[in-house]
């Protein structure tokens, strides 16, 4: 079966950091672009970032340009987001996707972000 | 990098025909034809419906068909069903290696 699914998610102070995974199963991992999304509580979805199938391109919103940072581990089959300098509205479900003719056709059920003190 | 502009529902009868808009600008919807729409229960993952304006996905009902004029893309659902209540979001690329998603729409089945 192909399947996402997401961990690390937890409850962070502002200003601290924290490290979501993605692990892929049932498709050739390493041939994909993959990408992640959030949906803060109550709102749409938003596109985060997102890295080519071999790791060496990657792209941001705006808005957490310089503070997040997308990476992946073909030979482990997983996706990584490195979030740094949280802010409170950065809480959000974070869910990460599969890149398929220029959309998203396979995604996982989220982890949940929430930056609080 | 404003999100697209889709309204915030939209209902209908079972059996009937419901359209949903989303329009952006020349930069995004208008720019190219990589219009995608996805379908979202809460608390499940989002499925996608619709990819490169008007292609449906092997296992999507044909009931589900999209389109695009101008800088505004549509997602029409025909023959209502109950289980197409759901959130709808069009997603579409932007350029500068971006995406950009609609607001959402809430679907209603009366």
């Amino acid at each position: 079966e192909v399947q996402l699914v997401e961990s690390g998610g937890g409850l962070v102070q502002p200003g601290e950091s924290l490290r979501l995974s993605c692990a892929a199963s049932g498709f050739t991992f390493s041939a994909y672009w993959m990408q992640w999304v959030r949906q803060a509580p109550g709102k749409g979805l938003v596109w985060v970032s997102r890295i080519n199938s071999d790791g060496s391109t990657t792209n941001y919103a705006d808005s957490v340009t310089g503070r997040f940072s997308i990476s992946r581990d073909n030979a482990k089959n997983t996706l990584f987001l490195q979030m740094n300098s949280l802010r409170a509205e950065d809480t959000a479900v974070y869910y990460c996707a599969r890149q398929w003719n220029v959309a998203f056709d396979i995604w996982g059920q989220g982890t949940i972000v929430t930056v609080s003190s | 990098q404003s999100a697209l502009t889709q309204p915030p529902s939209a209902s209908g009868s079972p059996g009937q025909s419901v359209t949903i808009s989303c329009t952006g600008t020349s930069s995004d919807v208008g720019g190219y034809n990589y219009v995608s729409w996805y379908q979202h229960h809460p608390g499940k993952a989002p499925k996608l419906m619709i990819y490169e304006v008007t292609k449906r996905p092997s296992g999507v009902p044909d009931r589900f068909s999209g389109s695009k004029s101008g800088n505004t893309a549509s997602l029409t659902v025909s023959g209502l069903q109950a289980e197409d209540e759901a959130d709808y979001y069009c997603n579409s690329y932007a350029g500068s290696n971006n995406f950009r998603f609609g607001g959402g729409t809430k679907l209603t089945v009366l």
